[in-house]
């Protein structure tokens, strides 16, 4: 099982359209959670933290729950330049030598928003 | 501008050749690191610095060495690239730890024949 899961996709929604992305961790022990985005072919960019209550920023609002272990990315009113891959981002966890991993990323989950 | 950059952007080399893939951050950052990234598989961490001539191993470092000798640049070194190594790569830095936001370079698509 992957330590980081994600749909890979793709999502094709229309403009306007509200779309929701889930990723699960494995490691309870799990401190920190972020979404970065990847624009095709470019660097990963911070879209925003995760935070244990919860937080929105704009039309982006990111959840975490504790207890089933999973974070969510909720997209309100889809621009065509929302297009994108969406990593879901977990910190720390450990290697299997003991050794402190830093961060670990998810395969990602495509989105395609459509005129 | 705050920026990271890598070189070269793209290179295509055979098998055994010795490379550098160099990477510069303005930043002042502390913390620099190295992904690869591969299909289906995510961004996983070759090898991290938490400063000057401080670094270690991530998930997958075969194959790959690095040093820090100076804060703002951290080469990776292939000292006998095999085509398992064909991939893009990603040079990352961050104020102090990899939970502060991570400023990634623009990639550098290796290709090993």
């Amino acid at each position: 099982r992957k330590e980081v899961e994600q749909d890979p996709g793709p999502f094709n929604v229309p403009e306007g359209a509200t779309v929701a992305f889930n990723c699960t961790y494995s490691n309870s022990a799990s401190q920190s959670f972020f979404w970065y985005r990847q624009d095709c072919r470019k660097e990963p960019k911070l879209l925003m933290s995760v935070y244990s209550s919860g937080n929105e920023d704009g039309r982006f609002t990111a959840q975490l729950n504790r207890a089933s272990q999973y974070i969510s990315l909720l997209i309100r009113d889809s621009k065509l330049s929302d297009s994108a891959t969406y990593l879901c981002v977990v910190s720390p966890s450990r290697l299997s030598s003991g050794s402190a991993r830093q961060l670990t990323f998810g395969s990602g989950t495509q989105l395609t928003v459509l005129p | 501008e705050a920026q990271v950059t890598q070189n070269p952007r793209y290179l295509i080399t055979v098998t055994g050749k010795k490379l550098t893939v160099t990477c510069s951050q303005n930043m002042n950052h502390e913390y620099m690191s190295w992904y690869r990234q591969d299909p289906g598989l995510g961004l996983r961490q070759i090898y991290y610095s938490m400063n000057v001539e401080v670094t270690d191993k991530g998930d997958v470092p075969e194959g790959y060495k690095v040093s820090r000798k100076e804060k703002r640049n951290f080469p990776l070194i292939l000292e006998s690239p095999s085509p398992n190594q064909t991939s893009l790569y990603f040079c990352a830095s961050s104020l102090t730890r990899s939970t502060d936001t991570q400023y990634f370079g623009p990639g550098t698509r290796l290709t090993v024949l």
